[in-house]
């Protein structure tokens, strides 16, 4: 089992729609949370980040964290094709590294 | 994020010579990671440095790569003896602390072995 875990892609969703990203992590020691975007060929841009359990809202993003469930999720509300890019979930233990899932790549069609 | 610099950008080597990738933390940051990402696929952790110490190498291969962060300048990932399978994206993040701090990354450097 991989430590990070995203849903398989590529995702395609259609302009406005909401697209929705899935991550799940085996370490219950995991205390932060982060996605990323990259846009092919660019470096990870750090779009969201959640440390409590719950929704954390920023414009049209929202991460959704379940600790127990070992669950994190990105929402994106009225998808943009300038969202189309790859999303990387990234976990961090307390011991400072970032682990990544492979990432989720996100197809928004006009 | 603009303020983690890296250099070069992209770096030719052909088989058997030596690599050095240059990380210049954001202003402010005395935590660097330098991850790996080959095409096609996910990053990969390598090596976690604060200021004169390693603090995690779990991710470094055995042999040919060391990584420092000297007390001046710039964090080092060298790579020695190059073959074809080191051609990859190599990114450099940091970050203000350790653990649940967000880190930034630079924009790369983009090595090829030919």
């Amino acid at each position: 089992q991989k430590e990070v875990e995203q849903n398989s892609g590529p995702l395609s969703v259609p302009e406005g729609a909401i697209a929705s990203l899935n991550c799940t992590y085996s370490d219950r020691g995991s205390q932060s949370f982060f996605w990323y975007r990259q846009y092919s060929g660019k470096s990870p841009e750090l779009i969201m980040f959640i440390y409590s359990n719950g929704d954390k809202e920023d414009g049209r993003f929202t991460a959704q964290l379940n600790k127990a469930s070992q669950y994190v999720s990105l929402l994106i509300r009225d998808s943009q094709p300038s969202d189309s890019a790859t999303y990387l979930c990234a976990v961090n233990t307390n011991a400072g590294k970032s682990t990544f899932g492979d990432g989720t790549t996100l197809t928004v069609k006009p | 994020n603009a303020g983690v610099m890296q250099n070069p950008r992209h770096l030719v080597r052909r088989r058997g010579q030596e690599a050095r990738l240059r990380c210049s933390p954001m202003k402010g940051h005395s935590h660097v990671y330098w991850y790996r990402q080959l095409p096609e696929e996910g990053l990969k952790f390598m090596v976690y440095l604060q200021k004169e110490n390693i603090i995690d190498e779990s991710g470094m291969p055995k042999e040919r790569f060391s990584a420092e962060f000297p007390k001046e300048g710039p964090s080092i990932l060298r790579i020695q003896q190059v073959v074809r399978g080191d051609s990859a994206a190599y990114f450099c993040a940091s970050s203000p602390g350790q653990g649940d701090t967000e880190a930034f990354f630079g924009q790369g450097t983009r090595l090829t072995v030919v």
